[in-house]
């Protein structure tokens, strides 16, 4: 059964950036979306972006640049990276596959930013 | 921004009864437009998407309808394992990329 593996800590200092990594673990990254949502605590689920398998990207305007979504097609894996985090990105991350619908979704994440 | 609001926030409901659960859009998506499931500590399950179009594997007692700017998910007779939460979800592609989600509904056992 394919799934996507997420991996990264789950604790970032304020300021600092936070990486995580999603792995598909069968198939390719080839002919597919890649996408990134997020939930802070008490919140809905919220878009980051996300990234075709051809390099191209698209991301929500309200990170203000901060948010970078990048494969490594010899990995299978892609990756969010977000800087200058604050109290603000607290929250369950989560990837997924597809653009619009998301039929394939890793586990999720709980980032907590905190010093 | 396309807004996405969800009604009602709560639904309580017996197992065999019928759950009508409602997404309005600010603006119109056409028929872009997804709902997913989502229990706790799992992740979000796809249901439907184009609006009407369930995913492989779902239950036919879930089905969907509307365009434009109003959605209707219904689950026509409650299962015990239904009750949880239910997000909407837009995909509109114009005039420029944006996905939303609405804040979900909680179907609940009564």
């Amino acid at each position: 059964q394919v799934q996507l593996l997420q991996s990264g800590p789950g604790l970032v200092k304020p300021s600092e950036t936070l990486s995580l990594t999603c792995t598909l673990s069968d198939g390719s990254l080839s002919n597919n979306h890649w996408t990134w949502i997020r939930q802070p605590p008490g919140k809905r689920l919220e878009w980051i972006g996300f990234v075709y398998y051809t390099g191209s990207t698209e991301y929500s305007p309200s990170l203000n640049g901060r948010a970078t979504i990048s494969l490594d097609t010899s990995k299978n894996q892609f990756s969010l990276r977000l800087t200058s985090v604050g109290a603000a990105d607290t929250a369950v991350y989560y990837c997924a596959r597809g653009s619009g619908r998301l039929h394939l979704w890793g586990q999720g994440t709980l980032v907590t930013v905190s010093s | 921004e396309i807004v996405l609001t969800q009604s009602p926030g709560t639904l309580s409901l017996s197992p065999g009864e019928r759950a009508t659960l409602s997404c309005r859009a600010s603006q119109s998506v056409g028929t872009s437009l997804a709902w997913y499931q989502h229990k706790p500590g799992q992740s979000p399950r796809l249901l439907i998407s184009e609006a009407s179009s369930r995913t492989t594997d779902i239950p036919d007692r879930f089905s969907g309808s509307g365009y434009g700017t109003d959605f209707t998910l219904t689950i026509s007779r409650l299962e015990p394992e239904d009750f949880a939460l239910y997000y909407c979800q837009q995909y509109l592609n114009s005039p420029r990329t944006f996905r939303s989600f609405g804040q979900g509904t909680t179907v609940e056992a009564k």
